[in-house]
């Protein structure tokens, strides 16, 4: 069964632009979560869609948005982005919802860096 | 609010030495605890999950324990090799549907 596969796995872009980092789970999982991975702040929690709901919500500014199609397929959308924004998202996928008992599986993560 | 903390922040040892990473937290209304491994650049592997009703959990040279009253977990590894070196983070999932992670271990295992 292939893996949670996150594209691009790579981006560079520049102040005040926007990004749309895509995600797509395991076959048959239906809980996606988004994570930023930075060396000041380790890993952070952005949000969780299940059955294209948004179920759970990090403490991130508005800028940071999401969503999930009928498909579990997600993406995680970056407006105006900041030079603080620069980091490695990764994306996980489970079975059910939240992290109530399933093991989370995460992607390679997309690498962005904002000049 | 639950914090998470992982001590030490990096360990190098010798081949064949046997291992214990340390993981820590603060409050005990946990419902799992899994550790996961990352190699520089990449995603995170998911190693062991502990539910909060059992006690350890085993897979091939690695053992991982949980005790609750104390906050604590342990992950335990065997006969280290070379190419378990990585970081070893331990994260915490709880009611609020998100995982909590510590700042992780780094390992170096060397030759």
């Amino acid at each position: 069964k292939a893996g949670v596969t996150q594209t691009p796995r790579y981006l560079i872009k520049t102040r005040g632009q926007q990004v749309t980092l895509s995600c797509s789970p395991i076959s048959g999982h239906r809980s996606v979560s988004w994570y930023q991975q930075t060396p000041g702040q380790g890993l952070q929690f952005l949000f969780e869609y299940f059955s294209e709901t948004q179920r759970n919500k990090g403490n991130f500014p508005g800028r940071f948005s999401g969503r999930q199609f009928s498909n579990s397929r997600s993406e995680m959308n970056v407006s105006t982005l900041e030079l603080g924004d620069s980091a490695l998202y990764l994306c996980a996928s489970s079975l059910k919802q939240g992290t109530l008992t399933d093991t989370q599986y995460f992607g390679p993560g997309t690498r962005l860096t904002v000049l | 609010k639950q914090e998470v903390t992982q001590i030490p922040a990096a360990l190098s040892v010798p081949e064949g030495e046997n291992l214990v990473l340390n993981c820590s937290f603060t409050d005990s209304a946990i419902y799992n605890l899994q550790w996961f491994r990352q190699d520089p650049g990449k995603g995170l592997t998911s190693l062991l999950l502990i539910q909060s009703s059992q006690r350890e959990q085993t897979s091939g040279r690695l053992n991982a324990s949980l005790d609750k009253s104390s906050g604590r977990s342990t992950l335990y590894i065997a006969a280290s090799q070379p190419g378990d070196s990585a970081t070893y983070l331990c994260a915490l999932g709880g009611n609020t549907g998100k995982l909590i992670f510590g700042q992780g271990t780094t390992l170096q295992v060397k030759p």
